[in-house]
């Protein structure tokens, strides 16, 4: 089991310029996520897919979108990359079921994103 | 935004010592957990407490949840290089469906 991977491992790129990171998991998890994290503040969540055909807004949503490709994929895009956008980007994936009492979550490798 | 506070941000020993992480909060959480994650890697979950006083024992990690379920602590006994990284805490309210994160210890261990 390869668990959650994401592409790229490393991406810089110029103010306004777009891109898409890729995430996928084999876990057969309902639920996945995209998170950032940026140094003293954890992880933020930016968008989430409680299940197949849905996606919801997370912490920060501004600057992105998603789409929930299939019950593997789930991809992050960046429309105009802006430097307040460079972070380490996480996918994550879980079983969890709303209302249920957790929620464990799968991280990926992350993906390091310099916006210059 | 109900924040989970960890202390301290950081924190260096040596080998051999023992040491103890804290998660705060002013809400009630139905579950939280504690994350291990070491530099170039996502977070891997140690644990999860989901019972107001719960203690959970991974080898050499004792993990407490509180009795209102508004705060947990992880106890590390005779710490070894092996367990430098940053340690989150993570907590999900009832009927939520969203993971709040904290900021983060990191956690040095010198030989």
């Amino acid at each position: 089991n390869a668990g959650v991977t994401q592409t790229p491992k490393f991406q810089v790129l110029k103010t306004g310029q777009s891109m898409t990171l890729q995430c996928a998991q084999d876990m057969n998890h309902n639920s996945m996520y995209w998170y950032r994290q940026d140094p003293g503040m954890g992880l933020r969540l930016i968008y989430y897919s409680a299940s197949e055909g849905t996606t919801d807004k997370g912490e920060v949503p501004n600057g992105y979108n998603v789409s929930r490709l299939n019950k593997r994929e789930f991809s992050l895009r960046l429309e105009s990359a802006a430097p307040s956008q460079t972070s380490v980007y996480f996918c994550a994936s879980s079983e969890a079921v709303a209302g249920g009492s957790y929620n464990e979550q799968f991280f990926g490798p992350g993906t390091r994103l310099t916006v210059l | 935004t109900q924040l989970l506070e960890q202390s301290p941000q950081f924190l260096s020993i040596q080998e051999g010592e023992n040491l103890t992480v804290y998660c705060n909060s002013s809400s009630v959480f139905s579950s939280l957990q504690w994350y291990r994650q070491e530099p170039g890697e996502g977070p891997v979950l140690l644990v999860t407490v989901v019972t107001g006083g719960e203690v959970k024992k991974l080898k050499r990690l004792t993990f407490q949840f509180g009795d209102a379920r508004k705060d947990s602590s992880l106890h590390i006994t005779a710490a070894q290089p092996g367990d430098t990284g940053l340690y989150l805490c993570a907590g999900r309210h009832t009927g939520g469906f969203k993971t709040i994160f904290g900021a983060g210890t990191r956690l040095f261990v010198k030989a």
